[in-house]
């Protein structure tokens, strides 16, 4: 379900180093996944999505990987960058599905 | 391409008084909209979502209601605001070639004193 009172959890890197954001997600049927960045006073904005028929995927210094045995999903950022810091947001779905579940999210510091 | 706008941005309104958050989305139609709060520091809490105009789910009993009533447009009101309806309204859309992704409006931040 979604972890709406939670303080989130926070993770704090070296900028240059690379980061990895770790999301449990809830739903053995959910075949969609996407994560969303989220900086301070603005909305969640989309990153990356991956299908349940994928393990990896890559974008432009971003890498999400899919475990679906485990039900696990991950966030790679590479050479972590001061504007990177922010809410990072891991969030499921199924395929015709009206709604998105969303995970508690995950604080990113980025030490200049 | 698809845009999302809402308003107002910001506001502070008494307890007691009325509320009216506007959204509207540009370049589809027939989008599943949605409304989330996410008070300071929190995660994303699903409020409302609709899949056609008149037709709107609610997902958490609370002092707060939305409407549709044009295809692209989405309202969030309350009658009378409490403390605790102070926090960051978000609104959303999918659909269309956008398929599940959710796109999120800049959002508006309420507070109630």
């Amino acid at each position: 379900g979604e972890s709406v009172g939670l303080h989130l959890p926070t993770l704090s890197v070296q900028e240059g180093d690379n980061s990895i954001i770790n999301c449990a997600y809830s739903n053995s049927a959910s075949d969609y996944f996407i994560w969303y960045k989220q900086e301070s006073g603005k909305g969640p904005q989309f990153i990356i999505d991956i299908r349940s028929n994928m393990d990896k995927r890559q974008g432009q210094r971003v890498t999400v990987l899919l475990n679906k045995t485990v039900k696990h999903l991950s966030l790679q950022i590479a050479a972590t960058q001061p504007g990177d810091s922010a809410v990072y947001f891991c969030a499921e779905n199924m395929t015709g599905g009206f709604k998105t579940i969303f995970g508690a999210g995950t604080r990113l510091f980025v030490k200049a | 391409s698809q845009t999302i706008h809402q308003w107002p941005a910001t506001l502070v309104q008494p307890v007691g008084s009325p509320l009216s958050l506007e959204c509207t989305v540009e370049g589809t139609s027939n989008p599943n909209l949605y409304w989330y709060r996410q008070a300071a520091g929190r995660g994303l809490q699903l409020l409302f979502y609709s899949i056609g105009i008149d037709q709107i789910s609610s997902e958490v009993p609370q002092n707060l209601s939305a409407s549709r009533p044009q295809d692209r447009q989405f309202i969030l009101s309350s009658k009378k605001l409490l403390l605790s309806d102070s926090g960051f309204y978000l609104c959303a859309w999918s659909g269309g070639h956008s398929g599940n992704t959710i796109y999120f409006g800049e959002g508006s931040w309420l507070t109630v004193v």
